[in-house]
């Protein structure tokens, strides 16, 4: 069956780098584009990255761009998200999600991770 | 960016009865819409996507419908097990977008 289980998060003061990974099983991971969500403590969900199956293309929300860099490594079946210059308001649960769809066919959110949680605090 | 409105962001309502959720988009987004529920402290479900498909696993009291930039989410026979707070999600054009999300709460 299909598995994300994310890890690397935790308390990071402000302006540090934090990188979190998502390892993925139960499916052929180099066929899938891969997204990371995050929900900030009582709020709603933000999309925040993708990587399209093969690396090829990534695409980022407003507010992580130039900050953050989303990765794959299809070796590994290993999705990654470097958070640099982190700042108070990216404090959130963090999921990884895979597409619907192989090869870019479908990208809605099919399967989730449980999320790991960054803390960005002094 | 497209933006995506929900409403109501709170609702209240008794087992049994027929909900209805809109999603609306700032711009067309053709079908490419979907729709997630979300239990405390769980990774969001999906439920619908390409607006209307439902997911396999889902029941079929959860219906989705619209095409543009109107949307619904409908909940035939409200269950117990329906409480939860419900997101749409537009896949149309990055970056995607979610919905502010509904609470849907026991009355």
């Amino acid at each position: 069956q299909v598995q994300l289980v994310e890890s690397g998060g935790g308390v990071v003061q402000p302006g540090r780098s934090l990188r979190l990974s998502c390892a993925a099983s139960g499916f052929t991971f180099s066929n899938y584009g891969m997204h990371w969500v995050r929900q900030a403590p009582g709020k709603g969900l933000e999309w925040v990255a993708v990587i399209w199956y093969d690396g090829g293309n990534k695409y980022y929300a407003d507010s992580v761009k130039g900050r953050f860099t989303i990765s794959r490594d299809n070796s590994k079946n290993t999705l990654y998200l470097q958070m640099n210059s982190l700042k108070a308001e990216d404090t959130a649960v963090y999921y990884c999600a895979r597409e619907g769809g192989s090869r870019g066919y479908s990208a809605y959110l099919l399967y989730w991770g449980q999320g790991t949680l960054v803390t960005v605090s002094s | 960016d497209i933006q995506m409105t929900q409403s109501p962001s709170t609702l209240s309502a008794s087992v049994g009865d027929r909900v209805t959720i809109t999603c609306r988009a700032s711009q067309s987004i053709s079908s490419w819409l979907a729709w997630y529920q979300q239990k405390p402290g769980k990774a969001p479900k999906l439920l619908i996507y390409k607006a209307s498909s439902l997911e396999s696993g889902v029941p079929s009291r959860f219906s989705g419908s619209g095409s543009g930039t109107e949307f619904t989410l409908t909940i035939s026979s409200l269950q117990p097990d329906d409480f939860a707070t419900y997101y749409c999600q537009q896949y149309n054009s990055y970056p995607f977008t979610f919905g502010g999300g509904t609470k849907v709460e026991i009355k």
